[in-house]
């Protein structure tokens, strides 16, 4: 069966890099996605990676897929206070029955 | 606007005490969801929609009920609500589930079951 897993928990400084990490154990995924969810709200798409691709970038936010590994991260560049939230990874899953499975969260917290 | 919204936004209730959290989207998305959010496990599926009257079980269907009679709504039924369905839930809808589809995600629901 399809498992998403991150670490819960990453603290940056304002400014700096943030690396959140994910891991997957089905490689008939076909798309892996980031969502972010902001204090209060519901999740919002953040980005998305094809899994016959290796990076995606998208200004702030670089996107690297090892399928070897089954490992996908999350770089946001110039890390803002306002990037404080909690980030999904997601799988989109093809196996014999279509479904998306998200991660446990990653909360960033972002300081000054 | 484009959007995905659930009722009531927060609900505290008793056990035992029937209660339906509502969906409605109004981007004629064919695929609708409920998740449930809880700390330390991220978001669990629990139940689907891919077409009106087409509804099947998540990972975690077990006290929870939903109906798909118009394409629009989705409504999540709780018959007998214990404390242990205290939760956080959304409420998510895409196009369709073939593959990319962005899934819109209604603002969520607070429910606690005393």
């Amino acid at each position: 069966g399809e498992d998403v897993e991150q670490s819960l928990f990453l603290s940056v400084r304002e400014g700096d890099s943030s690396v959140i990490n994910c891991t997957y154990t089905d490689s008939s995924s076909t798309y892996l996605y980031w969502y972010k969810q902001e204090p209060g709200a519901g999740l919002q798409l953040l980005t998305y990676i094809f899994s016959n691709m290796d990076m995606k970038q998208d200004q702030r936010l670089t996107v690297l897929l090892n399928k070897k590994d089954k490992h996908l991260s999350l770089r946001i560049a110039d890390t803002q206070t306002g990037d404080s939230a909690i980030y999904f990874c997601a799988e989109f899953y093809t196996g014999t029955a279509s479904k998306l499975t998200f991660g446990t969260g990653t909360r960033l917290q972002v300081t000054l | 606007e484009a959007q995905v919204t659930q009722n009531p936004r927060y609900l505290i209730t008793v056990t035992g005490k029937k209660l339906t959290v509502t969906c409605s989207q109004n981007m004629n998305h064919e695929y609708m969801s409920w998740y449930r959010q809880d700390p330390g496990l991220g978001l669990r599926q629990i139940y689907y929609s891919m077409n009106v009257e087409v509804t099947d079980k998540g990972d975690v269907p077990e006290g929870y009920k939903v109906s798909r009679k118009e394409k629009r709504n989705f409504p999540l039924i709780l018959e007998s609500p214990s404390p242990n369905q205290t939760s956080l839930y959304f409420c998510a809808s895409s196009l369709d589930l073939g593959s990319y589809n962005e899934q819109f995600f209604g603002p969520g629901t607070r429910l606690t079951v005393l």
